[in-house]
């Protein structure tokens, strides 16, 4: 059973501070890596997409992958209220399925 | 223009009635998907097409039946709904089956089935 998994929060950050957010898989054939953030009513939009080790910046957030560890975080830098919302990771497994985690619920405290 | 359409936005229904939601994507993609989010807010894959074919098929109960008319439209079609039916159900379109940039959602449908 390939899985994503998350841990589900909420995760409470102060305004102005780096939210960091992770995300383990288990299907070693995986190669696309994505954000989703998913506001209380609303359908997932993405925000980061990440496809090789290392890490993809891309204002405030930054994507990090370990590929040997099969570990993929979001870091938020700066938080906002506006940033409170739920974090899905999604991973394109090798047979071409997007399967996404339960989610990490973000809580931004002014 | 609203890049994925769903309708209707909400549906309220009583067991064993028969629904359909419609799915319509304006932005040339050749790959559709149908999600269903529950009440845990886990996004579970349910079908999905690339050029009118079936591609995916879960295991999902063939209550659920997919139609795709033409690559732009996605319909799902629920046969004798039940109270666990009750989620929010995504479409969602991307370029190809392999597309590396990700899905586009709709707003979803809100099922309530009483």
């Amino acid at each position: 059973q390939k899985e994503v998994e998350q841990n589900s929060g909420p995760l409470s950050v102060p305004e102005g501070a780096i939210a960091s957010l992770n995300c383990t898989y288990s299907d070693r054939g995986s190669q696309s890596f994505f954000w989703y953030r998913q506001y209380s009513g609303k359908s997932p939009e993405l925000i980061m997409s990440i496809y090789s080790n290392g890490d993809k910046e891309d204002g405030r957030f930054t994507a990090q992958l370990n590929k040997a560890s099969q570990y993929v975080s979001l870091l938020i830098r700066d938080s906002q209220p506006s940033d409170s919302a739920t974090y899905l990771c999604a991973v394109n497994d090798r047979d071409d399925k997007i399967i996404f985690g339960k989610g990490t619920r973000l809580h931004i405290l002014p | 223009d609203t890049a994925v359409s769903q309708t209707p936005k909400y549906l309220v229904t009583q067991m064993g009635n028969d629904k359909s939601i419609k799915c319509e994507q304006n932005l040339g993609h050749d790959t559709m998907y149908w999600y269903k989010q529950d009440s845990k807010k886990f996004l579970k894959i349910m079908f999905s097409y690339n050029n009118k074919e079936l591609i995916i098929n879960e295991t999902v109960p063939n209550r659920f039946s997919p139609k795709s008319p033409d690559k732009a439209h996605l319909n799902l079609h629920i046969n004798s709904l039940e109270l666990g039916d009750s989620a929010v159900y995504f479409c969602a379109s991307s370029q190809d089956l392999r597309d590396p940039y990700g899905y586009t959602f709709g707003s979803g449908t809100r099922l309530t089935v009483v």
